[in-house]
């Protein structure tokens, strides 16, 4: 079965360079999640997306920036960035139809800063 | 303000032996509850899920949670653990429309072989 794709799986930028990170969620899964976990810590919700449209928002910092694409493909923009944001940056999608909170998580990007 | 609390950082145990994680939750509203498995250097992995019934749910890998209102919690146990099970597992709660999941910190389970 088809999974939620992320790409890079790996990146190493330096302080203050920007970064993109790419999210394919299950084929007809039309709401995306962005996550991140940074070493030994629990996944943090920075932001989601439902069709198109910014749906909530979490602790996702100024410097970032996230969209979702008419193929629901969505793309998170890091700027400016620093050594506090190196972690890994989970995507999951889920269909709103399916029934409550069932996502299903990619493999996540590592994004490494130095 | 939505929480989870995980009890324990660290837990190791050996093969054979029982597992019980501890999970409390603070949740204004209806509440979905999750538990996610984390294997080393992987993606979060759905365990188990409760959204309402029956307040025991069985998962995979033979893991199962036990729902109990009156205490808030949401404990996931293994009757015998396995050298595979080593991992990190993370209980989370969920109950709005929009779906985002709170995460508790999480307990890395180490088993012996």
């Amino acid at each position: 079965a088809a999974g939620v794709i992320q790409s890079p799986r790996h990146l190493i930028k330096e302080k203050r360079e920007t970064a993109t990170l790419k999210c394919y969620p299950i084929p007809r899964h039309d709401t995306v999640y962005w996550y991140q976990q940074g070493p030994g810590q629990d996944p943090q919700f920075l932001i989601s997306f439902y069709e198109k449209m910014q749906s909530d928002k979490g602790s996702i910092p100024d410097r970032f920036s996230a969209q979702q694409f008419s193929d629901y493909h969505s793309e998170l923009n890091m700027s400016s960035l620093e050594l506090g944001d190196s972690a890994l940056y989970f995507c999951a999608s889920r269909h709103r139809g399916s029934g409550a909170n069932v996502l299903t998580f990619g493999a996540g990007s590592r994004l490494t800063v130095l | 303000a939505q929480s989870v609390s995980q009890h324990n950082h660290h837990v190791i145990l050996s093969e054979a032996a029982s597992l019980e994680l501890g999970c409390n939750y603070s949740y204004g509203g209806t509440v979905n509850l999750f538990w996610y498995v984390q294997y080393p250097g992987q993606h979060l992995q759905l365990l188990l899920k409760y959204f309402s019934g029956d307040p025991l749910v069985k998962g995979i890998k033979g893991f199962e949670a036990e729902f109990i209102k009156s205490k808030f919690s949401f404990n996931l146990r293994k009757p015998s653990v396995q050298w595979s099970d080593t991992a990190e597992y993370f209980c989370a709660v969920g109950g709005g429309s929009q779906g985002n999941l709170i995460f508790g910190k999480g307990t890395k389970l180490s088993v012996k072989p």
